[in-house]
């Protein structure tokens, strides 16, 4: 089964600057989670969706930050105008459950530098 | 008061150690208590969870949560230098997880 795929894996921008990420889940999970890691920090919730509706961006920075996820599927989340402090891991995560325990799995990640 | 509580390390000890890895938490309503294992530039995979109180074991690994206290522990029995990653908890409701900052550990051959 393949895992997680997100892309790029590395990115490197100046302050101000625009970046986009994206994530193909898991075949058949209904649910998809972007998170921020901090270096040195635990994985932060930025939006769940399941399938295409958004659960909870509680955490969400709107201002600058927006995420889509395209026909239930694939999802890209952008940064608009980055800052020094967005850089850190974006990591996308797949759930298999709508209900009961969610077991996540997690992509490799991109790591964002914003200079 | 954060959700979770977490000793970051970094923890190192020799091959063949056991290792104690514990986290605090706040939250009554979590009933899920997940470990998830994080290599150097990789996503964290879930090494294990149990549900309420009580001990699980899956090979060299135990974890054990005493949910009066509010306090995880997750054992590692004949430690080896492949367990050497952060690991991070994740007590959750069953659909929303909180993560702690993860223990770094290093075993060292």
């Amino acid at each position: 089964e393949a895992g997680v795929a997100q892309s790029p894996r590395y990115k490197i921008i100046e302050k101000r600057q625009s970046v986009a990420f994206w994530c193909n889940p898991i075949s058949g999970h209904a649910t998809l989670y972007w998170y921020q890691q901090i270096l040195g920090q635990g994985p932060k919730l930025l939006i769940q969706f399941q399938n295409n509706g958004v659960v909870d961006d509680s955490q969400l920075p709107k201002d600058r930050f927006s995420a889509e996820r395209l026909k239930g599927v694939d999802s890209t989340l952008k940064i608009q105008p980055a800052k020094l402090e967005d850089s850190a891991v974006y990591l996308c995560a797949s759930s298999p459950t709508t209900g009961g325990v969610e077991k996540l799995f997690f992509g490799s990640g991109t790591q964002l530098s914003v200079l | 008061q954060k959700e979770v509580e977490q000793d970051p390390g970094p923890l190192s000890v020799p091959e063949g150690a056991i290792v104690s890895l514990n986290c605090t938490y706040s939250n009554s309503a979590f009933q899920y208590f997940m470990w998830y294992r994080q290599y150097s530039r990789k996503g964290p995979e879930l090494l294990m969870y149990t549900y309420s109180s009580g001990n699980k074991e899956d090979g060299r690994f135990t974890a054990q949560v005493d949910k009066s206290s509010k306090y995880i522990s997750l054992f590692i029995r004949d430690s080896q230098p492949s367990d050497s990653a952060t690991y991070l908890c994740a007590p959750n409701t069953g659909n929303q997880f909180y993560f702690g900052t993860g223990t770094s550990l290093t075993v060292i051959p």
